[in-house]
């Protein structure tokens, strides 16, 4: 069955804490992206990564941090230093990183900060 | 920069009544331009993109939206709602790399 897995799907964390969020893909897509949704705001796009081994900033990036090690896997931590994490966190894929593909979003991890 | 702006927050129509969404876009080439939409809690989903021919798309459960250029517009519309239809809908605008820009979003809300 193929899809996008987000896990937990919510998450509690204390301040000072960092958490990390799973994101896991058997799609076979080379592009992941992980957008950060407030009430309100829309999505904004955090970190991205074309490929395995690379990832880029997206525009909210401070107090976030990405690895791609895997194609399948593009796991997001969430710092102390991110002053205000509460949020519901989304994983997209795309099949490559062109502009005329759509992007697959995972089912989302809420996550909140005690 | 791509940016894009949905000029509705919250729309509230009838169940039968017909709906449009607005969007508006800024991206200095041809656009990649998607809506999409989410139900509480959930993922987006795609209902329906465009990159070049037609400027009138047609998408998933019965909607529509059309491209135009001289407006740098990309309205979503259905002729006839049905109260499933209620949820969050996003448009967005995509770059050659792949990095996508999304509106705020606009709520639907479907009257009985």
């Amino acid at each position: 069955d193929g899809g996008i897995t987000q896990s937990p799907k919510y998450l509690f964390r204390k301040e000072g804490q960092n958490v990390t969020l799973s994101c896991e893909q058997n799609l076979n897509h080379d592009a992941m992206y992980w957008y950060r949704q407030d009430p309100g705001q829309g999505l904004r796009l955090i970190y991205y990564s074309q490929i395995v081994n690379d990832f880029q900033k997206g525009d909210i990036a401070e107090g976030y941090s990405v690895s791609r090690e895997k194609k399948e896997s593009f796991p997001l931590t969430v710092t102390s230093a991110q002053k205000n994490p509460t949020a519901f966190y989304l994983c997209a894929t795309m099949p490559q990183g062109h502009g005329y593909n759509e992007q697959f979003f995972g089912p989302g991890t809420r996550l909140t900060v005690l | 920069a791509q940016s894009v702006t949905q000029p509705d927050i919250h729309i509230t129509v009838s169940e039968g009544a017909s709906l449009e969404l607005r969007c508006n876009y800024s991206y200095g080439a041809t656009p990649y331009l998607f809506w999409y939409v989410q139900s509480p809690g959930q993922g987006l989903q795609l209902l329906l993109k465009y990159f070049s021919g037609d400027t009138l798309v047609q998408g998933i459960k019965g909607f529509e939206a059309e491209f135009k250029r001289s407006q740098s517009s990309f309205n979503l519309r259905k002729p006839s709602v049905h109260w499933s239809d209620a949820a969050e809908y996003f448009c967005a605008v995509t770059a050659n790399a792949g990095k996508s820009t999304f509106g705020d979003g606009t709520t639907l809300t479907v009257k009985p």
